[in-house]
């Protein structure tokens, strides 16, 4: 069973128009994480929760944003999409309070942007 | 500063035949952890392995081995009789938690195809 669950999997949005992707887990886990993975390259965190507290990595551009309502969800809004975000973005979970466990990672959002 | 090196981008292998995956990594923190993980072509990435700076004993699963030396700062991975099924890429990443936090680096990557 899928522990990490990212929505949609396929994404189509248009230039400039606001998008937003899920992702829901039921491992219970305090550590959400987004990753942004273009083609042919290895994942880059762009952000990860700690329970509530949001921590920004200090290249993610502004245009990309994290909420989390609560401990299972978590979405990632990219408010002015352009073709370089055009991209796989990969959420995953882990579950340890001192860093070292490792992520469980969801299927992933692949975003077009047309 | 922090980084993981997968110098192979792309090996093929024909079935059977056994194959290592490179990685080597970079940091000054004593205190370390590395992983690999697969990305088959589904997309998610599916945790294989991980090791922390203070072990050094080789690992085997399987098929797969692990062989971690910190006197070259590698953390080699390699399969044996090789499958179809273990066509992917495969991530080495690295996590410092003490000067990171919760940042995993990763590798580059390095693609495996496996032809039957």
């Amino acid at each position: 069973d899928a522990m990490v669950i990212q929505n949609p999997r396929y994404q189509v949005t248009q230039f400039g128009k606001p998008v937003t992707l899920s992702c829901s887990q039921t491992l219970n886990h305090n550590v959400m994480y987004w990753y942004q993975q273009k083609s042919s390259q290895a994942p880059k965190l762009l952000f990860h929760y700690y329970d509530k507290d949001f921590n920004n990595e200090a290249d993610t551009p502004d245009n990309f944003q994290s909420r989390r309502p609560n401990t299972s969800f978590c979405f990632l809004d990219i408010r002015s999409p352009g073709l370089g975000d055009a991209a796989m973005y990969l959420c995953a979970t882990s579950g340890s309070t001192d860093r070292r466990a490792e992520a469980f990672f969801g299927q992933g959002t692949r975003l077009t942007v047309v | 500063a922090q980084k993981v090196t997968q110098a192979q981008t792309e090996i093929s292998v024909v079935e059977k035949e056994d194959v290592t995956l490179d990685c080597v990594y970079e940091t000054r923190d004593t205190t370390y952890y590395l992983f690999w993980y697969k990305q088959p072509p589904s997309g998610e990435l599916v945790f294989l392995i991980r090791r922390n700076s203070f072990d050094e004993q080789n690992e085997i699963s399987g098929r797969y081995s692990w062989n971690f030396q910190k006197s070259t700062s590698s953390f080699n991975f390699t399969i044996t009789a090789s499958q179809v099924v273990d066509s992917a890429v495969y991530f080495c990443a690295l996590n410092c938690p003490n000067t990171g936090g919760f940042k995993t680096i990763f590798g580059a990557g390095t693609r495996l195809f496996v032809k039957a």
